[in-house]
């Protein structure tokens, strides 16, 4: 069946330099993705969404890049920071599926001072 | 800043019996949702609701669990008779609209255990 997917478990990263995380999707049908930060013992925060239209959405110290031709889908954090660590989830909606998010495996983000 | 809360944070049982997992939404959300994370794996989803009823499910939301709005302000998931395989970290959510760019936000969800 279709799925949403992540290429690396384990992303480590030195304080204040940019992290990319990256995830790839199978469902072109999808219309919106989703970026989720899960911290060891809380439930996912929204980070950033981007709709199928787009290619490019900013956040604060944030991007998603959207590449539709290989269905890849990227989040882009500028000067990590401790703070971050946490396991990022993408996940994906379709507008003819009602509400219901596709979350892909997740990668574990460490920042190291 | 408004947020989903959940209760308990941990809820330990034995195989067969009956559990409940409550959540408060955010006040002025229209949608709720629960979704479930076994230990190590994905966030899944389990089932919609909205104006009293189930929009969407998904095939683990089988016949052993239920939803329920009881109230204005609680939202319930009720597992009829627990298995070992239910184990797992239930989380609720909620959302003031549907479709795209409707934000879910998440609760801090329910550590339930199966013995």
């Amino acid at each position: 069946g279709e799925s949403v997917g992540l290429h690396l478990p384990t992303l480590s990263v030195q304080e204040g330099d940019n992290s990319i995380i990256n995830c790839a999707y199978s469902n072109s049908a999808s219309d919106y993705f989703i970026w989720y930060k899960q911290e060891s013992g809380k439930g996912p925060q929204f980070i950033i969404d981007i709709r199928s239209n787009m290619d490019k959405r900013q956040g604060q110290r944030v991007t998603v890049l959207l590449n539709k031709t290989v269905k890849h889908l990227s989040l882009q954090i500028a000067a990590t920071q401790p703070g971050d660590s946490a396991v990022y989830f993408c996940a994906e909606g379709n507008n003819n599926a009602g509400n219901m998010l596709t979350f892909g495996g997740g990668t574990r983000l460490m920042v190291k001072p | 800043e408004p947020e989903v809360t959940q209760t308990p944070s941990h809820q330990v049982t034995q195989m067969g019996q009956e559990v409940i997992l409550r959540c408060v939404p955010i006040s002025n959300h229209l949608y709720f949702y629960w979704y479930r994370q076994i230990l190590g794996q994905k966030v899944e989803f389990l089932v919609s609701f909205y104006n009293n009823e189930i929009s969407e499910k998904s095939e683990i939301f089988d016949d052993q669990f239920s939803v329920e709005r009881p109230d204005g302000s609680n939202f319930t998931l009720k597992i009829r008779s627990t298995k070992l395989e239910d184990s797992a970290m239930y989380f609720c959510a909620s959302s003031r609209d549907r479709g795209s760019y409707n934000e879910q936000f998440f609760g801090p969800g329910t550590r339930l255990t199966v013995l």
